[in-house]
């Protein structure tokens, strides 16, 4: 069975404080990996998808990267707009469909 | 473009009650989703749809939920009767087909409260 396990559970970073977020996996051939981040009351928000080892991409001061066991999302010179709960999901090769399999998410709070 | 819109925001029923949800998805994009999230979970998938046909229903509960998506478009998830353990966020998301369908767009969300 898929899982997937994000740590840490929350985070506080002063602006401008450099961290990562991890999200380790086990699947039954993977399809791709989602970064999503969520704002309160609303729905979660497309960052990033990974398909492969090794792989990174990247969208402003966000930074993702995949190895066959875990994803980072690095945050680089946060602010306090980043504050957010990030989502780590895995797409499985296994499913006939496209559901994705989602961890429990990072809180994450930035400082000013 | 205009992104999945879902309608209520926000429901208050009692337990026993029955509740029904709305979700119209992106235009074009022909797989569509529901997903049930509770309070400091991640989403967690209940019902997939194909254009109209459904993919996976494997984590819906039959007994209480049902979902339609007619003439492949619009969607609508029904709770009845409603239990305490039902009150979440409902997600509904959309994809394209192809390689598109790996990333799946979420609406708003419609919060339910059971009491």
């Amino acid at each position: 069975e898929d899982q997937v396990t994000q740590s840490p559970e929350a985070l506080r970073l002063q602006e401008g404080e450099s961290s990562s977020l991890n999200c380790s996996y086990t699947v039954s051939g993977l399809r791709g990996l989602f970064w999503y981040r969520q704002d309160p009351g609303k729905g979660p928000e497309f960052l990033f998808t990974l398909y492969s080892a090794g792989e990174e991409k990247e969208k402003e001061r966000l930074k993702a990267t995949l190895t066959k066991k875990e994803s980072f999302l690095h945050i680089t010179a946060p602010k306090p707009e980043d504050s957010a709960t990030y989502l780590c999901a895995v797409q499985s090769n296994s499913n006939s469909g496209y559901a994705l399999n989602f961890g429990k998410g990072t809180s994450l709070l930035v400082t000013p | 473009e205009a992104g999945v819109a879902q309608s209520p925001r926000y429901k208050i029923i009692e337990k026993r009650q029955s509740v029904a949800f709305w979700c119209n998805p992106i235009s074009g994009h022909a797989t569509l989703y529901w997903y049930q999230q509770i309070l400091g979970q991640g989403p967690k998938l209940l019902i997939q749809f194909q254009n109209n046909g459904v993919v996976d229903d494997s984590q819906l509960p039959k007994d209480r939920f049902s979902a339609e998506r007619l003439k492949g478009v619009d969607s609508t998830l029904k709770i009845q009767p409603a239990k305490l353990e039902d009150s979440a966020v409902y997600l509904c998301a959309s994809s394209a087909l192809g390689v598109e369908a790996y990333e799946q767009y979420f609406g708003p969300g419609t919060r339910l409260t059971v009491t």
